[in-house]
C-alpha cells in the first residue's frame, strides 16, 4: 500500500491564483482530513469527510473548498490564494473501527503564496 | 470543546539525558483517545502511540514511555537516554469517540538533542 499520497510536494502561487492540492489513499478509509500547519504551530483542521459525498468544515475553512466523489480521493481547492494561506498542508485518513482511531498522514504539501 | 496544551515550546538536552515532554488535555467526553506524533526535520508526521481513556496503564516501547493520568488530565512522554535522532517536534493530540474523530493538536514541543 502507498498509504496517503499528496501532490504536489511544493508549490509557489501568486496572489489571486487558484490551485488544487491532491490527496489519495489506498487503505479504503472512510474518513479523510485536511490540515494546515503554520510555522511553529500545531495542525489545524480545514475540512474533513466521513465518506464519499459528505464533507464538513473544520476550524479554519475560509478560502478553501473540498469535494469527495470517491472513497480514495479528497482534493483541496484554494480559490484566490492569499499570503495568509502560505503553510504546509497535510492530508490524513482514518478508518472507524472499534479501538482503531489512528490517523495516517500524507507527506505534506508546502505552499507559498507571494 | 477539546484542547491540548504543550507548555514546553522548546527543550534542549545533551545526548543520553532523559527528557519528559508534557501534555495536558481538556475534554468533557468520557471516551477519548490521545496520541503522540513525531515530526522530524524532514517534515512528515510519524505516529508514536494511541491511548484510549479507559486504559491508564503506562506504556513502554524501547526508550520511549508514556504516562497517562486521568486525575491530572495529562499524557506525558518520556525519552530515556536520548539520542540525536530523537531531535524533532513532538505533538500531542486528542480526539473523542463519535462524530468525525477530528484530531485536536497541541502546538508541539521542539526537542533538540545535542551530541
Amino acid at each position: 500500500n502507498a498509504g496517503v499520497t499528496q501532490t504536489p510536494k511544493f508549490r509557489i502561487l501568486k496572489i489571486g491564483q487558484s490551485m488544487t492540492l491532491q490527496c489519495a489513499q489506498d487503505m479504503n478509509h472512510n474518513y479523510m482530513y485536511w490540515y494546515r500547519q503554520d510555522p511553529g504551530m500545531g495542525l489545524k483542521l480545514i475540512y474533513y469527510s466521513v465518506g464519499a459525498g459528505i464533507t464538513d468544515k473544520g476550524e479554519v475553512p475560509n478560502g478553501y473548498n473540498v469535494s469527495r466523489s470517491t472513497t480514495e480521493d479528497f482534493p483541496l481547492r484554494l480559490e484566490l490564494a492569499a499570503p495568509s494561506q502560505t503553510s504546509v498542508y497535510f492530508c490524513a485518513s482514518s478508518r472507524r473501527l472499534a479501538g482503531d482511531y489512528e490517523q495516517y498522514f500524507g507527506p505534506g504539501t508546502r505552499l507559498t503564496v507571494t | 470543546a477539546q484542547k491540548v496544551t504543550q507548555a514546553q515550546t522548546e527543550i534542549s538536552v545533551v545526548e543520553k539525558e532523559d527528557v519528559t515532554l508534557d501534555c495536558v488535555y481538556e475534554t468533557r467526553d468520557t471516551t477519548y483517545y490521545l496520541f503522540w506524533y513525531k515530526q522530524p526535520p524532514s517534515g512528515e508526521l510519524v505516529f508514536l502511540i494511541r491511548r484510549n481513556s479507559f486504559d491508564e496503564q503506562n506504556e513502554i516501547s524501547g526508550r520511549y514511555s508514556w504516562n497517562f493520568q486521568k486525575s491530572t488530565s495529562s499524557f506525558n512522554f518520556t525519552i530515556t537516554a536520548s539520542q540525536v535522532v530523537d531531535s524533532a517536534v513532538y505533538f500531542c493530540a486528542l480526539t473523542t469517540q463519535g462524530g468525525s474523530e477530528k484530531l485536536v493538536f497541541g502546538k508541539g514541543t521542539k526537542l533538540t538533542v545535542n551530541p
